[in-house]
């Protein structure tokens, strides 16, 4: 069941629809930007990145497209599957540090 | 495809007692990362680890905290006087580039959950 904590935003979207998951970052000086997914019990895994030179990048099903005036980042999945449920994460990073700065996550459920 | 292997997958330990925790990070990587994730609650940035040193730890690594790359293949965390807020899931990761590589970031293992009583 739900444990204490972060209540995560959740989208609801129609297996075939298209889902856009957005993310606000934090730091002007964040020059890279990766989206990751979480399945339950697993760890983060990659889906797609961009840098800051950049406004759009595509992948397989998946687009990015970064806002860096309003420090704005969203996913769009194209043709959503019932194996995209997961709790999707942004993050950012800033050339000179090795860290990455998680978002909040938002939980996308597909829906049959 | 290449792996970061953690273990154990669940570890239990009481209150006060060390830990630690094993990973494995693919072999041809130099930057090695401990993140940790709270049940419910967003993946939190401890320490990175490059040339055997620390590169970049966040407030959360206190001195309760250490790593270390003993061997050619291994990174470890410990956790020398464990408490109850310890409990969460730590991962580990590694990547060829400090920020992440475009394309891939970094490699993340399937984590190592903690529960402190």
């Amino acid at each position: 069941g739900e444990s204490v904590g972060l209540h995560l935003p959740t989208l609801s979207v129609q297996e075939g629809d298209n889902s856009i998951i957005n993310c606000a970052y934090s730091n002007s000086a964040s020059d890279y930007f990766i989206w990751y997914k979480q399945e339950s019990g697993k760890g983060p895994q990659f889906i797609i990145d961009i840098r800051s030179n950049m406004d759009k990048r595509q992948g397989q099903r998946v687009t990015v497209l970064l806002n860096k005036t309003v420090k704005h980042l969203s996913l769009q999945i194209a043709a959503t599957q019932p194996g995209d449920s997961a709790v999707y994460f942004c993050a950012e990073s800033a050339s000179g540090t090795y860290k990455y700065i998680f978002g909040t996550g938002t939980r996308l459920k597909v829906l049959a | 495809e290449p792996e970061v292997t953690q273990t154990p997958s669940h570890q239990v330990t009481q209150m006060g007692q060390e830990v630690i925790l094993r990973c494995v990070p693919i072999s041809n990587h130099l930057y090695f990362y401990w993140y940790r994730q709270i049940l419910g609650q967003k993946v939190e940035f401890l320490v990175s680890f490059y040339n055997n040193e620390i590169s970049e730890k966040s407030e959360i690594f206190d001195d309760q905290f250490s790593v270390e790359r003993p061997d050619g293949s291994n990174f470890t965390l410990k956790i020398r006087s464990t408490k109850l807020e310890d409990s969460a899931m730590y991962f580990c990761a590694s990547t060829r580039e400090g920020q992440g590589g475009m394309g891939y970031g970094y490699t993340f293992g399937s984590g190592t959950r903690l529960t402190v009583v």
